[in-house]
């Protein structure tokens, strides 16, 4: 089974610009949460989403939203981009519902802001 | 949620069994223990998971005191591919998905 598929893997941007970062979870996973890890630190949460609706939000600008799709897919957007966003982004998956199941995560897309 | 600590830094051999110990005062009734590898340029990967005593799958052991407040994550004869990150992290993931990753513990395996 193929697991947390995110794209782009590399992505280098402009500051101002938008960027949109896509993930697939994995077959049967309804929720998707969005990470976000800075070199050298641990992932800091930025959303999560659950039967296209935001279950939880971490402290983040408005700058960042998300949204889920019918077949659980997610997006990623990010507005005006400051070089402080280069980052990786992560993305995981998880059945909800289901007494503490483990995150997956794909490998994640690296954004230079330059 | 609850913060974690655990070190940041140690170093082992090859071969070696490796004890990285996370506290976690604050732990509340509802908390898993998770813990986490990274390599560089990879998302993290799910080691193991427990609640209380002892979990045990086919690439560690997690320990955990009955008061709950600390645990111990075992890797037995590591191997120069354990060299990572090593995370710990406490929560109810099914509740919001959301986990708070602390630095983490970066194993340095040598040969």
């Amino acid at each position: 089974d193929a697991g947390v598929t995110q794209s782009p893997t590399h992505l280098i941007k402009t500051r101002g610009q938008h960027v949109t970062l896509r993930c697939s979870p994995i077959s049967g996973h309804k929720s998707v949460s969005w990470y976000q890890q800075v070199l050298g630190q641990g992932p800091q949460f930025i959303f999560q989403y659950y039967e296209k609706e935001e279950r939880g939000r971490g402290n983040f600008p408005d700058r960042f939203s998300a949204r889920q799709f019918p077949n659980y897919s997610s997006e990623l957007n990010v507005n005006a981009l400051l070089l402080g966003d280069s980052a990786l982004y992560l993305c995981a998956s998880s059945l909800i519902r289901v007494d503490n199941s483990p995150l997956h995560f794909g490998n994640g897309t690296r954004l230079t802001v330059t | 949620l609850a913060k974690t600590t655990q070190p940041i830094s140690m170093d082992s051999y090859e071969g070696q069994e490796v004890n990285i110990t996370c506290s976690h005062n604050n732990i509340a009734t509802n908390d898993y223990i998770t813990w986490y590898q990274q390599f560089p340029s990879q998302g993290p990967r799910f080691i193991i998971q427990g609640y209380k005593t002892k979990v045990t799958n086919e690439v560690a052991s997690l320990f955990i005191p009955a008061d709950r407040k600390s645990s111990t994550l075992s890797l037995p004869r590591v191997s120069l591919s354990d060299t990572a990150v090593y995370y710990c992290l406490v929560g109810d993931v099914s509740n919001t998905g959301k986990l708070i990753f602390g630095q983490g513990t970066t194993l340095q395996v040598k040969p």
